[in-house]
C-alpha cells in the first residue's frame, strides 16, 4: 500500500545549523515525491518536487530509490524557515499521499 | 486574487444536515483535487477532477460524500447526514497538468473548516 511517513513530529534547530527532514515512502511504482510546506496563516504551498531537481530556498531533497526515502535538507537554518512541512507522493492515477508532517522551529 | 478560493471558509452544522462546499480554482487549471485534514493530520486525498471527469473518487470517504466539477471550472463537496467525525478541513486544491507533467504544482484554497456539532 502507498505511504508516506515523516517519523518527526517537531524538530528544533537553531539558526545556522544544518536541519534535515525525513520522508520515507512505501510505493511499488515510479511515483513523484514532493515537499509541500505551510507558513503560519498562510496556504499549503509546494517547496520542491524530486523531478525537477532544483533547490528552493535553500533546501534541497534527494530521491533515493533503495532506501525509499526523500529527505529534505538545508545546510544552514533560517528563522523564516519555521513553518510546517509536509512530504507528498504521486502515485497511480494522480493520486496524491501525504505525511502526517514536520513541525521545524528554528531557534534564534 | 487570482488564486484557489473556497467558501464558505467555516461551517457549524448540526449533525444530520448536508452540506455543500464550493472551490473555484485557478482559471486555466484542468485538474481539481479535495482533501480532508485533520487535526494533526496531513490532507488525505479524496477525489479529483480533469476537467469536468472525476477521474479518481474510490477515496471518497463514504457514500455520503459526493463531489461535481459540472463544467470544468469550480467544483462542489457535499456531504450528505453530517456525522460529528467529519468535522475537519476541507482543502481544495488545483493543477495544470499534460501529457509531459504528469502531476503539476497543486495551489491550494484557503479551506473550509467544518464543525458538526
Amino acid at each position: 500500500a502507498q505511504r508516506v511517513t515523516q517519523p518527526e513530529k517537531l524538530l528544533s534547530v537553531f539558526k545556522g545549523a544544518p536541519v534535515e527532514l525525513k520522508c520515507n515512502y512505501s510505493y511499488s511504482g515510479s511515483p513523484e515525491l514532493f515537499w509541500y510546506v505551510q507558513y503560519s496563516r498562510q496556504r499549503l504551498q509546494l517547496l520542491l518536487r524530486h523531478i525537477s531537481r532544483e533547490s528552493i530556498k535553500g533546501f534541497t531533497a534527494d530521491l533515493n530509490k533503495g532506501e525509499t526515502s526523500f529527505h529534505l535538507k538545508k545546510p544552514f537554518a533560517q528563522e523564516e524557515d519555521s513553518a510546517m512541512y509536509y512530504c507528498a507522493l504521486s502515485g497511480t492515477g494522480n493520486q496524491f499521499y501525504f505525511g502526517t508532517g514536520t513541525s521545524l522551529t528554528v531557534i534564534p | 486574487d487570482t488564486g484557489v478560493s473556497q467558501n464558505p471558509r467555516h461551517k457549524i452544522t448540526k449533525r444530520g444536515q448536508n452540506v455543500t462546499f464550493r472551490c473555484d480554482p485557478i482559471s486555466e487549471h484542468n485538474r481539481l483535487y479535495w482533501y480532508r485534514q485533520t487535526l494533526g493530520q496531513g490532507p488525505e486525498f479524496l477525489t479529483y477532477f480533469q476537467n469536468e471527469a472525476q477521474l479518481e473518487k474510490s477515496r471518497l470517504l463514504s457514500d455520503r460524500f459526493s463531489a461535481e466539477r459540472p463544467k470544468g471550472s469550480f467544483s462542489t463537496l457535499e456531504i450528505q447526514r453530517t456525522e460529528q467525525g467529519d468535522s475537519a478541513m476541507y482543502l481544495c486544491a488545483s493543477s495544470l497538468a499534460g501529457t509531459m507533467i504528469r502531476s503539476g504544482e497543486q495551489f491550494f484554497g484557503p479551506g473550509t473548516r467544518l464543525t458538526v456539532l
